[in-house]
């Protein structure tokens, strides 16, 4: 079974530079999540959608970040414009749903350096 | 934030056993995970408990007490290769929200 893929795997821009994430969930995962991961911090949730549908994007920094995932499959993140702060890991999980004991798969992540 | 506590650092010996507290907020709680962390990698999944009591797969073990809002997780026979930050995370409702993570060392 195919894993969450990411790209890219790095990634330098320059602060007010615009940046975006892409993920491919795991086939047949309805549930998808956006993880922010800070150096030394664990994953702050930063959207997550249930098949094309959003279910929390309350801790998203709506000024500057958007995401959607079209049909219901592969994601996308973006930042515009970035600033020094949004240096972190970018991990995208997903589950076979929200149900209670399922667990989350994650990708490799996108490293991103805000300069 | 489901003001998920656990400790920052632990350190080991090979063989040794090592047990990781966390504590984490009642109120609409439904779930309990642990992931291993390598550094530079992405999480993996490690435990998931739901009722009060012990779960034990392999050498990794954890446990949960709903009334008290704490689990731990309990790694027995340390490998150099258990060294890894290890995530606990709290569900509520649909949403899992993660601590910062222990940082295991293990030394030989």
């Amino acid at each position: 079974e195919a894993g969450v893929a990411q790209s890219p795997r790095y990634k330098i821009i320059e602060k007010r530079q615009s940046v975006a994430f892409w993920c491919n969930p795991i086939s047949g995962h309805a549930t998808l999540y956006w993880y922010q991961q800070i150096l030394g911090q664990g994953p702050k949730l930063l959207i997550q959608f249930q098949n094309n549908g959003v279910v929390d994007d309350s801790q998203l920094p709506k000024d500057r970040f958007s995401a959607e995932r079209l049909k219901g499959v592969d994601s996308t993140l973006k930042i515009q414009p970035a600033k020094l702060e949004d240096s972190a890991v970018y991990l995208c999980a997903s589950s076979r749903s929200e149900g209670m004991g399922e667990k989350l798969f994650f990708g490799s992540g996108t490293q991103l350096s805000v300069l | 934030g489901q003001n998920i506590d656990q400790p920052t650092e632990m350190t080991a010996t090979e063989g040794a056993i090592v047990q990781i507290n966390c504590t984490y907020q009642t109120s609409g709680f439904n779930g309990l995970f642990w992931y291993q962390q390598h550094a530079g990698e992405a999480p993996t999944f490690l435990s998931y408990n739901v009722l009060d009591g012990l779960e034990e797969k392999g050498r990794f073990s954890s446990f949960l007490s709903r009334s008290k809002g704490y689990s731990y997780l309990l790694l027995k026979e340390l490998q150099m290769k258990d060294s890894a930050s290890y995530l606990c995370a709290s569900r509520k409702d649909y949403k899992l929200s993660f601590g910062a993570g222990t940082t295991v060392t293990v030394r030989a």
